[in-house]
């Protein structure tokens, strides 16, 4: 059964700094990896999707990295603003074939101080 | 171009009531996905559909809930009797094509519902 963790479940940073969010998985028979954005009260917001064969994405400030033999993924933010304030979500679709669905982290709960 | 359309945006109703929730997919897309995200937890897959068919319910309880794609129309989640522990919020994703590059999910705004 495929688990998705997601590390730390909340951080905090001054505007300006670069971060790292993290993002492991148990079953490394994925088909892609997708970030998402979730503002309170809000929906989702699709950042970057990795398919299983490629190394990373990058849009923006945004890079997102994956290393499927390892279970992990990461997403970088450069240059971090009040605005990047949200809970970032990572969720894994299984491999070609198997469901669709995506099994989905907790979520990291950013918050980027003026 | 209109997004994922989701409604109500919030709903309340009382114990033993009957919950309709309702998911328009983006224009064109033929894949419905509906999502649960309980308090302090991460979204949880419910049912994938496609216009007419269910392809995998396998995160649907057994009981009270039921899902439909009509061949016209929007995508309706049904919660039977609906008890307190219900209460949370409710997502709808589509997604062009099942399968290969095009399968990114869009996901609406969500519909919380709030059982008194």
């Amino acid at each position: 059964k495929q688990e998705v963790t997601q590390i730390p479940a909340a951080l905090s940073v001054p505007e300006g700094e670069n971060l790292v969010l993290n993002c492991s998985f148990t079953d490394s028979a994925i088909y892609n990896l997708q970030w998402f954005r979730q503002d309170p009260g809000k929906g989702l917001t699709s950042l970057l999707l990795i398919q299983s064969s490629q190394r990373e994405q990058t849009s923006g400030r945004l890079n997102a990295s994956l290393d499927k033999s390892s279970g992990r993924s990461t997403l970088y933010i450069a240059a971090s603003q009040p605005g990047d304030s949200a809970t970032y979500l990572c969720a894994v679709r299984r491999g070609q074939g198997g469901s669709e669905k995506l099994v989905f982290g907790k979520g990291t709960k950013l918050t980027v101080n003026p | 171009n209109a997004g994922v359309m989701q409604n109500p945006r919030h709903l309340v109703r009382r114990r033993g009531q009957e919950a309709r929730l309702r998911c328009s997919p983006v224009k064109g897309h033929s894949h419905v996905y509906w999502y649960r995200q309980l308090p302090e937890e991460g979204l949880k897959f419910m049912v994938y559909l496609q216009k007419e068919n269910i392809i995998d319910e396998s995160g649907m309880p057994k009981e009270r809930f039921s899902a439909e794609f009509p061949k016209e129309g929007p995508s309706i989640l049904r919660i039977q009797q609906v008890v307190r522990g219900d209460s949370a919020a409710y997502f709808c994703a589509s997604s062009p094509l099942a399968g290969g590059l095009g399968n990114e999910q869009f996901f609406g705004p969500g519909t919380r519902l709030t059982v008194l």
